[in-house]
């Protein structure tokens, strides 16, 4: 069964300062994909950023960015330029594709870190 | 914009209750499921269905059942609701294969 571990409970950061959140899975899989979520206080949980695992090239999106080592099963999140509206919690969620049955499109979640940004 | 419904953003219930859990999705995804948020456990995936009448078991099953009758709406039951089912629970949808889930607001249960 695939894990995923978000060792770091909370995290702070400035305002306009770069935070690195981590992320390391285990799977004995070889395709899969990785995301991460966005869960503001009260707020709807959104998705941030996916990578898939099969791309060697690291996916963007305009602050956001991953760090993915597929050989170290690491995939860690990155967002600069922290804005107070980056305060949420964030999850790492990792989903095995599996053809052919109806389960290919279940996720698996580390328990989130809390962010906190400070004016 | 894809929009995730759920019924009630809080309730409480008795102890011995049956409680139902509403969602509803608009973007005609095959797949929804349910999950439980609880501190320093993250989310963990209760049912999911990936086509009417159609459900799998996820990771904590036990006390709860699900319906879906039709594509939009997947209800999430507890028959005989207890205290350690008090949780936030947060439904989602997806389009079959390897896509994004998109998430409703949450139900905020407290069973007394």
């Amino acid at each position: 069964a695939q894990t995923v571990t978000q060792s770091q409970p909370e995290m702070s950061v400035q305002e306009a300062e770069t935070v690195t959140l981590s992320c390391t899975y285990d799977t004995s899989e070889s395709n899969y994909y990785l995301f991460w979520y966005k869960q503001p206080p009260s707020r709807q949980m959104i998705l941030v950023i996916r990578q898939e695992a099969y791309k060697q090239q690291n996916a963007t999106e305009n602050r956001f960015s991953v760090n993915f080592q597929k050989a170290a099963k690491s995939f860690s999140l990155k967002i600069s330029d922290s804005q107070l509206g980056d305060t949420a919690m964030y999850f790492c969620a990792f989903m095995s594709p599996k053809i052919n049955t109806g389960a290919n499109s279940k996720l698996t979640f580390g328990k989130g870190i809390t962010l906190s940004v400070r004016p | 914009d894809v929009k995730v419904t759920q019924s009630s953003r809080y309730l409480v219930k008795r102890t011995g209750e049956k409680v139902f859990l509403e969602c509803v999705q608009d973007m005609d995804h095959e797949n929804m499921f349910w999950y439980r948020q609880d501190p320093g456990l993250g989310l963990r995936l209760i049912y999911f269905s990936y086509d009417v009448k159609m459900k799998e078991k996820g990771d904590i099953p036990e006390g709860y059942s699900v319906s879906r009758e039709k594509k939009e709406r997947f209800s999430l039951i507890l028959e005989s609701a207890s205290t350690n089912q008090t949780s936030m629970y947060l439904c989602a949808s997806s389009f079959r294969g390897f896509n994004e889930q998109y998430f409703g607001p949450g139900t905020r249960l407290t069973v007394t």
